[in-house]
């Protein structure tokens, strides 16, 4: 299973929104609605941000959305704030109890 | 919470042990999942574990070499991995998710695994 296909970088100015998409085939991303993402800071664990493609777990800003099309899905954040610097992954789920993440984007705030 | 063993320095060839362990709330009513991330590199998931029955699923790539399995010790689970290379080396993680919900909504704190040549 190849890691799903993600930008190495995206950056943006502070109030802007930017789009993190992420690659995949008709065997995850393209077959389930269940991709996931999450930030991951340096010195922490990674946070969850959005679930089952566009739903927010509880705490996570609406700024964050994410959304799907055939094989690809993205994550968009609205209102870029300095606190969204961090990596970003996505992940999804890839049958028989298996997952495949993302390889990461950098997000840089101007 | 979801609180790892600590770190592990091993040499090429060895194996290690990175156990979990769960507490405030049913630990066999959700999975268990290990997660890693070498120096520089991305998050690959590794494998999981159904703590209530011992039902676990791998990677592909790490099948053979590495194995899940319940613990000894209450709520707690762990992950092996033998024939360790120098690119085993990472920061590994264990992350719950509920059954039938495909995102991992916890995690621990990591365990940093080096494996020297």
């Amino acid at each position: 299973q190849s890691a799903l296909t993600q930008p190495a970088s995206v950056s943006g100015s502070p109030g802007q929104s930017i789009t993190i998409p992420c690659g995949g085939t008709r065997s995850d991303i393209g077959k389930f609605n269940l991709v996931s993402w999450y930030q991951k800071n340096p010195g922490k664990a990674p946070k969850l941000m959005i679930f089952e493609v566009d739903k927010w777990p509880s705490g996570v800003s609406h700024r964050f959305s994410g959304s799907k099309s055939g094989n690809t899905a993205s994550l968009t954040i609205s209102g870029l704030q300095p606190e969204d610097e961090g990596d970003y992954y996505c992940c999804s789920y890839a049958g028989r109890d298996t997952f495949v993440f993302g390889s990461g984007t950098t997000v840089t705030v101007l | 919470q979801l609180v790892q063993s600590g770190a592990e320095v091993k040499r090429a060839g060895d194996s290690v042990t990175v156990s979990c362990t769960g507490s405030g709330y049913t630990f066999a009513s959700y999975y268990i999942h290990w997660v890693r991330q070498a120096p520089g590199q991305g998050l690959e998931w590794m494998a999981m574990i159904n703590p209530s029955n011992g039902d676990a699923r791998y990677a592909q790539k790490l099948q053979g070499r590495v194995a899940v399995a319940r613990d000894a010790a209450p709520n707690t689970v762990h992950i092996e991995m033998t024939s360790l290379r120098s690119e085993d080396t990472a920061m590994y993680y264990c992350a719950r998710s509920h059954p039938g919900l495909y995102y991992f909504e916890f995690w621990g704190q990591g365990t940093l695994v080096t494996v020297s040549s």
